[in-house]
Parts: C-alpha cells; sequence; structure tokens
C-alpha cells in the first residue's frame, strides 16, 4: 500500500523559512515523479513544485519560484519542499503527491494527508 | 498559463439522480486531464486519468470524457458517499493547473 506522510508544517512567521518533508513507502520511490500541491482554507488545489524519479527535472509554480526548493533523497525514499521568505499567501495544506510514473504522465494516483503551514505573526 | 474553469461552483442533486460536472481549458489540452474527489476534512483521490480512463478501484458509475478544450465528469447514479468536491487538472502543460472545484451536494 503507498503511504506517504508529510512532516514540518506548523505556525511560522512572515519572511522566515520552512523545510516540508514527505515519507514514501509501499513502492519504489526511485521510479516515480513527485509532486507538492497545496490548498488555501476554503480554496482550491495549486500546484506547486514536482520533480522527476531521477530528479534530473524539476519544475517549479511561479508563486514559489526564485524562493523555493524542492528535492529528493532516493535512499531515504524521502521528499522535501524548501520554502524561504514566507508569506501569508503560503498559507495552505501542503500535499506530497504521487505522480503515475517516473516522469511525463504528470496526473496524482497517491496523496497524503496533507501538512498545515500557516504563516502569520 | 492554461486556465481550467469549471462549472457550476455548486451543485444540487438528489441521491440516485445523475450529476455532469463540466471542465472547460482555456486552450486545447488534447485528453491530458485528470479528475479528482475530495471530501471535506480529506486529500483528493484520482478518479480519472487520459479524460476518460477510469483510476483503479473507481466504480463504473463514475465516467470521464471530452477532449480539446471540454470535458465532463458523469456520476451516472449518485450515492451518499459521491457527496463531495470534484477538481479537473491538466497535465498537458506546464504549469499544472487546477479548476476551480465542483461542490456536489444532496438536494
Amino acid at each position: 500500500e503507498v503511504q506517504l506522510l508529510e512532516s514540518g508544517g506548523g505556525l511560522v512567521q512572515p519572511g522566515r523559512s520552512l523545510r516540508l518533508s514527505c515519507a514514501a513507502s509501499g513502492f519504489s520511490f526511485t521510479g516515480y515523479a513527485m509532486t507538492w500541491v497545496r490548498q488555501a482554507p476554503g480554496k482550491g488545489l495549486e500546484w506547486v513544485s514536482s520533480i522527476s524519479g531521477t530528479g534530473g527535472y524539476i519544475y517549479y509554480a511561479d508563486s514559489v519560484k526564485g524562493r523555493s526548493t524542492i528535492s529528493r533523497d532516493n535512499s531515504k525514499n524521502t521528499l522535501s519542499l524548501q520554502i524561504n521568505s514566507l508569506r501569508a499567501e503560503d498559507t495552505a495544506v501542503y500535499y506530497c503527491v504521487k505522480e503515475w510514473s517516473t516522469w511525463g504522465d504528470n496526473w496524482f494516483d497517491a496523496w497524503g494527508q496533507g501538512t498545515l503551514v500557516t504563516v502569520s505573526s | 498559463e492554461i486556465v481550467m474553469t469549471q462549472s457550476p461552483a455548486t451543485l444540487s442533486v438528489s441521491p440516485g439522480e445523475r450529476a455532469t460536472l463540466s471542465c472547460r481549458a482555456s486552450q486545447s489540452i488534447s485528453s491530458t486531464l485528470a479528475w479528482y474527489q475530495q471530501k471535506p476534512g480529506q486529500a483528493p483521490r484520482l478518479l480519472i486519468y487520459g479524460a476518460s480512463t477510469r483510476a483503479t478501484g473507481i466504480p463504473a458509475r463514475f465516467s470521464g470524457s471530452g477532449s480539446g478544450t471540454y470535458f465532463t465528469l458523469t456520476i451516472s447514479s449518485l450515492q451518499s458517499e459521491d457527496f463531495a468536491t470534484y477538481h479537473c487538472q491538466q497535465y498537458n502543460d506546464w504549469p499544472l493547473t487546477f479548476g476551480g472545484g465542483t461542490k456536489v451536494e444532496i438536494k
């Protein structure tokens, strides 16, 4: 069974940084692209960033580009997202998401339960 | 950026009735569309990919159709567990984008 367990969320002040992590199990982690999707309270889903199975391809949404870094450690089956210079509009539940394949089939067949990030002073 | 527009925002349907949800893309995306179901307090769940292929374990009452810029998700006979919010997502181009969602509520 695929399991994705996010951690690292919490209350953080504007301008500070946060690192989210996702522990993956139940599938061959290296063989799949991974993505972060977020959802602001009461709002729709927003794609944040994706990384290919080998880490060779990376994309970011404009809303986080330049202040975020997605990475993966295939030896530890973990996915990470570092967001710097946090803003109130970054407040959201962040989902760790597994893609259908190693790259190119960018739909999401497994989701974690999410971790809430609240940016407030 | 490809803008995805879902309609209606809210759909009121009686159990056992048919529900048809729409998703429109601002430019052609061929069949690179997925649908997700999300219940309150839960993560989304994949229903459909490739515009019309049901994901593993998804009941046959869920069907997707369309290509190009217009897509529909049909639930043939609504069950109590189907009342939820449905999201469409295009994966034709970066950035990946979602529609705003359609909430299916009990009439």
